[in-house]
């Protein structure tokens, strides 16, 4: 299964409404995870099963979507949230990430 | 405290083999998938593998599938990837994880362990 991210890199400033969106190549249902790496770091759960915010994940942080359409939404931005962002698919073996977003301080 | 902790990278030549560790310790290890995540020098993320808790089920990228295996030792508390005719396209930073409250993601991860394939 084909996930595509879009988009590739995003500018934004403090406090900005930021979306990211996952589109899977074939129905995967709920079955979408959301995960933030910061260079140098291992990635970090943020969002699994579509929508579901990991215990302990600020609520500025949230996810939708079903099928074969996603998102990702930060509400307001903090300068620690500056990273870059991958979506996976665990509907079906092999899992595959998205190609990730990086997203940087305008 | 989860800890997840890599082992055995290095430098190896194309068609060599390398055997990755994973110690685990802060958790009941033998309660929880364990996978393989890794990623070549400033690119994205790759899946590559995971296993059951008992190692009845194991899974794997089509890239790696038939070179790599995965496997367990709940007794140790560890998970291993076995690596054999390597490529130069294996290169890459390769990341242990430890499900989540399902098996569907992966929860905690280690800091990694590089492996470079090379002549």
């Amino acid at each position: 299964i084909q996930m595509t991210q879009s988009p590739s890199s995003l500018s934004a400033s403090l406090g900005d409404r930021v979306t990211i969106t996952c589109q899977a190549s074939q129905d995967i249902s709920k079955y979408l995870n959301w995960y933030q790496q910061k260079p140098g770091k291992a990635p970090e759960v943020l969002i699994y099963d579509a929508s579901n915010l990991e215990a302990g994940v600020p609520s500025r942080f949230s996810g939708s979507g079903s099928g074969t359409h996603f998102t990702f939404t930060i509400s307001s931005l903090r300068p620690e949230d500056f990273a870059t962002y991958y979506c996976q698919q665990y509907d079906t073996v092999p899992r595959t990430f998205g190609q990730g977003t990086r997203l940087e301080i305008k | 405290e989860v800890q997840l902790v890599e082992s055995g990278g290095g430098l190896v030549q194309p068609g060599g083999s390398l055997k990755l560790s994973c110690a685990a310790s802060g958790f009941a290890f033998s309660s929880y998938w364990m996978s393989w995540v890794r990623q070549a020098p400033g690119k994205g993320l790759e899946w590559v593998a995971n296993i059951k808790i008992d190692g009845s089920e194991k899974y794997y990228a089509d890239s790696v599938k038939g070179r790599f295996t995965i496997s367990r030792d709940n007794a140790k508390n560890s998970v291993y990837l076995q690596m054999t005719s390597l490529r130069v396209e294996d290169t890459a930073v390769y990341y242990c994880a430890r499900a989540g409250l399902s098996y569907g993601y992966e929860r905690y991860w280690g800091q990694g362990t590089l492996v470079t394939v090379s002549s």
